[in-house]
């Protein structure tokens, strides 16, 4: 199993949709969790991080649940802007100090007008 | 979050030579990373760049190969060293903040588009 597996996509929607993303992560003992968004020939950028008890910024909320190792991004009223490559983040270690992040292959998200 | 830069933003070189590639950062951070991204590929980790000793490299990667300097908290450097086609990548510095939970969260540097012929 891949440490940080993600719907392959891409996902291409209307306007307006509401459109989900999913991530499994193979390491039970891992702590942190994000989302990063990746525009093309540009470098990550923290979208949001991922906390116990889901999280939710304007349009987008993230959820995680640790029993199913499985985090999920929604995105609500989809913008052209959001048109990008979602990349699920997961620290390999317990927390600490070390940065050591997963990321998974993204989903690239293309909103059409 | 911190601006982080890097120099050069991008560069062709000839194999076998060696590049080094700079990452500034605004504000003093303790923790500072190298990840590469290969073309078509997510970010893989190539090691920590600690101040004041030996960078801490992942598995598959070595200092021979990858030499990195941490002079103080604000800048760092990583060398490709002896550069193949199979180098080419992007390569981006990053730096953490500490969250509450003793997690991090990372910013990433514009990265380094390095093209090896």
């Amino acid at each position: 199993r891949k440490e940080v597996e993600q719907d392959p996509g891409p996902f291409n929607v209307p306007e307006g949709a509401t459109v989900a993303f999913n991530c499994t992560y193979s390491n039970s003992a891992s702590q942190s969790f994000f989302w990063y968004r990746q525009d093309c020939r540009k470098e990550p950028k923290l979208l949001m991080s991922v906390y116990s008890s889901g999280n939710e910024d304007g349009r987008f909320t993230a959820q995680l649940n640790r029993a199913s190792q499985y985090i999920s991004l929604l995105i609500r009223d989809s913008k052209l802007s959001d048109s990008a490559t979602y990349l699920c983040v997961v620290n390999k270690k317990d927390g600490g100090s070390q940065g050591n992040l997963i990321f998974g292959k993204g989903t690239k998200l293309s909103v059409k007008p | 979050s911190a601006v982080i830069s890097q120099k050069p933003s991008r560069d062709i070189c000839q194999r076998g030579t060696s590049l080094t590639i700079q990452c500034q950062v605004d504000s003093q951070v303790t923790m500072m990373f190298w990840y590469r991204q290969q073309p078509g590929q997510s970010l893989t980790l190539i090691a920590t760049a600690n101040q004041g000793s030996e960078a801490t490299y992942e598995s598959g990667f070595v200092i021979d190969k990858f030499p990195i300097s941490r002079p103080n908290l604000t800048f760092s450097t990583l060398t490709v060293s002896n550069m193949s086609p199979e180098d080419s990548s992007i390569y981006l510095c990053s730096v953490a903040r500490l969250m509450g939970q003793g997690g991090n969260e990372q910013f990433f540097g514009p990265g380094t588009r390095l093209t090896v012929l």
